[in-house]
C-alpha cells in the first residue's frame, strides 16, 4: 500500500510553545489529507480536513487558530500547534486520501507530550 | 448518539475460539465502511473493507447490512496476534471517516 510518513515521531515541549507535525504522502499525490486525535482510552477524532491549495476545513469545536493547517503542496500538509497547554498532549495521527482508490493511508502518528 | 457505535467490550477468548464484533452507524448515507485494527501506541491499520454482498479474507469475514445500519466482523480460530483493538469505519462521499470507539480483544493461551 502507499505510505504516509509523519515527523516528529513524538515531541515532548514546554507549555507555550508551538510544535509542527508534518505528514507526507511518499508516494503518491494527495490532494486531501485529514488530521486526527486520539486520546487515551479513546478513539480517533477527526480535527479537519485539509485540501491542498485551499484553506482546511475544522470540526466542530475545533479552534482553527490554536489548530493551523497548512497543505501547501500534493504531498505535504503540516499541523502547528500553537500555544501547546497540557490538555493537548496527545497521539496526532494523518491520513491521506489516494486519488485512485477509495482509501485513506495512515501516518504512523506523532505523540505530543507537554510539560 | 454517537455516529458509530461498537460493543464496548473487551473480548477476552481463548486460542481457537469464534469472536463477532457488531457495530451500527446512523449516518445513512454513508458510502464506503471498513475494519481497522490497532495495536498499542501505534496508528491503525487497514483490516478489511466491507460490502453488502460480505466479504472474507482468511479467518475474518465482513458483513454489511445498509437496511440495518450494521457491520459485524467474525474472527475464526483466534490467534494471540489478534490480540488489539479493533476499530469500525464508516466514510462519507467527501472522504471524512468517522472511528468507532473500538473494541478490544484479548487472546489468551
Amino acid at each position: 500500500g502507499a505510505v504516509v510518513s509523519q515527523h516528529p515521531s513524538w515531541v515532548i515541549c514546554k507549555s507555550g510553545t508551538s510544535v509542527k507535525i508534518e505528514c507526507r504522502s511518499l508516494d503518491f499525490q494527495a490532494t486531501t489529507m485529514f488530521w486526527y486525535r486520539q486520546f487515551p482510552k479513546q478513539s480517533l477524532m477527526l480535527m479537519a480536513t485539509s485540501n491542498e491549495g485551499s484553506k482546511a476545513t475544522y470540526e466542530q469545536g475545533v479552534e482553527k487558530d490554536k489548530f493551523l493547517i497548512n497543505h501547501a503542496s500534493l504531498t505535504l500538509s503540516t499541523l502547528t500547534v500553537t500555544s501547546a497547554h497540557p490538555e493537548d498532549s496527545s497521539f496526532y495521527i494523518c491520513s491521506a486520501k489516494e486519488p485512485n482508490y477509495n482509501e485513506q493511508f495512515f501516518g504512523p502518528g506523532t505523540r505530543l507530550t507537554v510539560l | 448518539r454517537k455516529e458509530v457505535e461498537q460493543d464496548p467490550g473487551p473480548f477476552n477468548v481463548p486460542e481457537g475460539a469464534t469472536v463477532a464484533f457488531n457495530c451500527t452507524y446512523s449516518n445513512s448515507a454513508s458510502q464506503s465502511f471498513f475494519w481497522y485494527r490497532q495495536d498499542c501506541r501505534k496508528e491503525p491499520k487497514l483490516l478489511m473493507s466491507v460490502y453488502s454482498s460480505g466479504n472474507e479474507d482468511g479467518r475474518f469475514t465482513a458483513q454489511l447490512n445498509r437496511a440495518s445500519q450494521y457491520i459485524s466482523l467474525l474472527i475464526r480460530d483466534s490467534k494471540l496476534s489478534d490480540s488489539a483493538t479493533y476499530l469500525c469505519v464508516v466514510r462519507s462521499n467527501a472522504g471524512k471517516s468517522t472511528f468507532g470507539d473500538g473494541t478490544t480483544l484479548t487472546v489468551k493461551p
